[in-house]
């Protein structure tokens, strides 16, 4: 089993919807979770971190954390084709936050 | 917000050449810095842990004298590669925190090609 694991997609949806990323992860000591955004041939940047159960809004983004069914998934809402990127969820490894263990990355498509 | 400067951007070089690739923390002092590799479709992996003034902490089934890092100050790290070989070719992503409860943030990577 994966220690983190994400459907690659790709995931379509048209302009103006509601885009639902999920990612599940092995470890129940995992204290700290990540969404990160990687356009093809960049670097990864942080969309949104969440640390504790439930929902946290941050603009067009809504994390939500289910440490129970050891669940995290991301909602874009009123999608963009800008928003057409590959998203990694990261969970911690270990105390602190010194290590992240990344998933493999859902891909997301945007049509306009 | 933090900002994290790697260079250079694209290097390739002829098989069993060294390459070093820079990292820096430009607004920011890291006494941690994370060094990934992400082959083509696949995940970021966690190579190494470096740490200002001592020796770097490597991941399992990393070979330490194959990929050697310095981290001299609290504002770079470099990764050299030694003796490159083609399955080296990867896409080289460092990252560091500007603080003990903060999230990472990344350089904008290094795509290395091995000839």
């Amino acid at each position: 089993q994966k220690e983190v694991e994400q459907n690659s997609g790709p995931l379509s949806v048209p302009e103006g919807a509601i885009a639902s990323l999920n990612c599940t992860y092995s470890d129940r000591g995992s204290q700290s979770f990540f969404w990160y955004r990687q356009y093809s041939g960049k670097s990864p940047e942080l969309i949104m971190f969440i640390y504790s159960n439930g929902d946290k809004e941050d603009g067009r983004f809504t994390a939500q954390l289910n440490k129970a069914s050891q669940y995290v998934s991301l909602l874009i809402r009123d999608s963009q084709p800008s928003d057409s990127a590959t998203y990694l969820c990261a969970v911690n490894k270990g105390t602190g936050f010194q290590k992240l263990v990344f998933g493999t990355g859902t891909r997301l498509l945007v049509s306009p | 917000g933090a900002v994290v400067s790697q260079h250079p951007s694209r290097v390739i070089c002829k098989s069993g050449t060294s390459v070093k690739i820079e990292c820096r923390s430009l607004d920011f002092q890291a006494t941690t810095m994370f060094w990934y590799r992400q082959f083509p479709k696949q995940s970021l992996m966690l190579m190494a842990t470096s740490n200002e003034g001592s020796k770097a902490t490597y991941e399992q089934g990393v070979e330490k004298d194959k990929f050697l890092i310095n981290h001299a100050s609290l504002t770079l790290s470099t990764l050299t590669v030694t003796s490159a070989h083609p399955e080296d070719s990867s896409f080289y992503i460092c990252s560091a925190r500007d603080g003990e409860d903060s999230p990472l943030h990344f350089g904008n990577g290094t795509r290395l090609t091995v000839t």
